[in-house]
Order: structure tokens, then sequence, then C-alpha cells
């Protein structure tokens, strides 16, 4: 149980376009989304709480108008990284907690983000 | 604050032998303490968590961990390492309000 399935895999994208990732909770529901960034050999680096019905929570230093999140249901939240630059090239991936805070983050498998 | 240190950035074992992971942790109440195991290019799969009780917890794969208040540690361990279990391990604790706090990972490989 606890399946987080995040798509797509790997995306390649031109400089100025915009990148839409989707994250599901394939066998419970998610109030509750949030969405890393890592970068190579480092850890993960919180960007936003991602909350059903209302507006993202994001992490300082984060910009909101770049990495666009939309919680639009219980099981699915969308981070849309706007007018993509080569810097923004990294991985990303999202996780959901079934439950409460006790429970542990369930991750999804990430997205390999190439801006050229 | 709320922090969590693994100070080995990188770790080479033989396959067979055993091997320890050392995470520690500041965190002002009871922590709920993971730890996560990265392949990669993969997200973090789960491979065991402390909330209460029993300080030795089992995990998935063979592995366990120990809570030491005392010190503040809960390393993970092996007794006998397998080359597929090469990878990049995070411990994290978890706080209120939904935070999760990672530590900076030890990449781990095996060899022969």
């Amino acid at each position: 149980g606890a399946v987080v399935s995040q798509h797509p895999s790997r995306v390649i994208c031109k400089s100025g376009t915009s990148v839409k990732i989707e994250c599901r909770s394939l066998d419970f529901q998610a109030t509750t989304m949030f969405w890393y960034r890592q970068f190579p050999k480092q850890s993960l680096m919180l960007m936003a709480t991602s909350n059903e019905g209302s507006k993202a929570t994001y992490e300082q230093g984060v910009e909101k108008d770049k990495f666009l999140i939309n919680h639009a249901s219980l099981t699915l939240s969308t981070l849309t990284v706007a007018s993509a630059h080569p810097e923004d090239s990294s991985f990303y991936i999202c996780s959901a907690r079934v439950g409460t805070v006790l429970s542990p983050l369930h991750f999804g498998n990430g997205t390999r983000l190439t801006v050229t | 604050a709320q922090s969590v240190t693994q100070p080995d950035i990188h770790i080479t074992v033989s396959e067979g032998a055993s091997l320890e992971l050392r995470c520690n942790y500041s965190y002002g109440a009871t922590p709920y303490l993971f730890w996560y195991v990265q392949s990669p290019g993969q997200g973090l799969q789960l491979l065991l968590k402390y909330f209460s009780g029993d300080t030795l917890v089992q995990g998935i794969k063979g592995f366990e961990a120990e809570f030491k208040r005392s010190q503040s540690s809960f390393n993970l361990r092996k007794p006998s390492v397998h080359w597929s279990d090469a990878a990049e391990y995070f411990c994290a604790v978890g706080a209120t309000g939904n935070q999760f706090y990672f530590g900076t990972g030890t990449s781990l490989t095996v060899i022969p």
C-alpha cells in the first residue's frame, strides 16, 4: 500500500517553456503532499507543501511564480515549472503522508528535469 | 533547532561485511526517526522507522537501527552487505507541522 506515482520520470525541454509534473497517490487519499528538489549528491530540499483545496505553502527562497503547485484533488498534486531555465534543471520528488505526523513519507520515483 | 547529521558522506564496504551508517539528530522533543534508501535516479524507499517502544527496530532488506537517546543517535546497521545495497541512505526526523528534516545522506559503495 501507500504508493505514490510521479510522472514523467524524465523530461527535457527548451529554455522558456513550462513543464508540468504530476504526483498521484494511488491507493490512499493525501490531503497534503510535499515537493522536494534534489541537487546532485545532495539531500532533499523541501520546496513547498501542497494542500488539497487551498494554496500551497512555499519554503523561504522558493519562487511561487516559478514553481506553481495545484492540489486539485485528494489524489493529485501538480508542480509546474514556469518558463524553465537551465538553472531549474534538477531532480524533483514528490511525497505524501498517510495519516498524521507520526506516519512516514512515501515518495514518488522522481522527475529528472533537464532544461536546454 | 531541529537538524539531522550524517557524518559519513561516503562509505565503502566489501560484500559480506557488516555495515553501520551513523545518524545524529537534534530535536527538542521525542523524535520520530526514519531511514530511507535511494537508488540512482529513483525516489526514496522507507527502510524502517522508530516512534517509541523497543529501541532496536527491524526494517526491510535485513536492516536494523538502534535509537540511543543519550547519544541522540539512530544508527543503521546490517550484518552482511549485498552488492544490491549500494545506494544513497538518508536519515530523517519527523516533527510536528508536517516537517521532515533529512540528513545530507551517506553514499554506500559495495566492492566484491
